[in-house]
């Protein structure tokens, strides 16, 4: 599976929107990316994923680079507890998941 | 829907005893469980793969005989800690592949204290 660089931390304010950038420049053609996020001491939660187009749920959007090379998960209107460690991860098929470093985010009030 | 259960959510147990968690998946069926142990400050490191009716795949560097991994059914996974030592002290995370939608489910955790 190709590895993720994500920034180790970020703030934002409540209320704005929150933009977590994900770079995965040795994507191949049939990964995908996932987001998951984890509040502390808990497992992790499924947030959106993708192949090439952009999506978006009740959660979240993810653009991804026509490229594919980066992404970038928006939370639009950032709430305290949106407050967590945010893992950008690219698998194929039925691969297990490998978690990087991730990005802590802190949504300040 | 992709409920995954897992019990306890924390235990403390004596070094040398053995400690069992389980894994359920309550509303699909999950031909492959992932077994993680995260440390402190640190991300989940991944520990095995284990398949129903088959035997578990281990990483490198994870001691089979000392982390016993059991699928005898597409709905539960259990994880044996045995001769446990206060190293072994982390929080065990499972998770659960059976939705294509979502990926895997992962289960809310067991904090580990080996006393």
């Amino acid at each position: 599976d190709a590895k993720t660089t994500q920034p180790p931390s970020m703030d934002c304010a409540e209320g704005r929107a929150a933009n977590l950038p994900c770079n995965h420049s040795t994507i191949s053609g049939n990964e995908y990316v996932y987001w998951y996020r984890q509040i502390h001491s808990q497992g992790p939660q499924y947030i959106i994923h993708g192949l090439k187009n952009n999506e978006t749920n009740e959660m979240a959007s993810l653009i991804i680079t026509e490229d594919r090379k980066s992404s970038t998960l928006i939370l639009p209107h950032a709430t305290l507890r949106d407050t967590a460690v945010y893992y950008c991860i690219v698998r194929v098929g039925a691969n297990n998941l490998f978690f990087g470093t991730g990005t802590r985010l802190t949504v300040i009030p | 829907g992709a409920v995954v259960s897992q019990h306890p959510s924390w235990v403390i147990c004596k070094s040398g005893t053995s400690v069992k968690i389980e894994c359920r998946s309550l509303d699909f069926q999950a031909t492959t469980m992932f077994w993680y142990r995260q440390f402190p400050k640190q991300s989940l490191m991944l520990m095995a793969t284990s398949n129903e009716g088959s035997k578990a795949t281990y990483e490198q560097g994870v001691e089979k005989d000392k982390f016993l991994i059991n699928h005898a059914s597409l709905t539960l996974s259990t994880l044996t800690v045995t001769s446990a030592h206060p190293e072994d002290s982390s929080f065990y995370i499972c998770s659960a592949s059976g939705t294509a939608n979502y990926g895997y489910t992962f289960g809310s955790g067991t904090r580990l204290t080996v006393v």
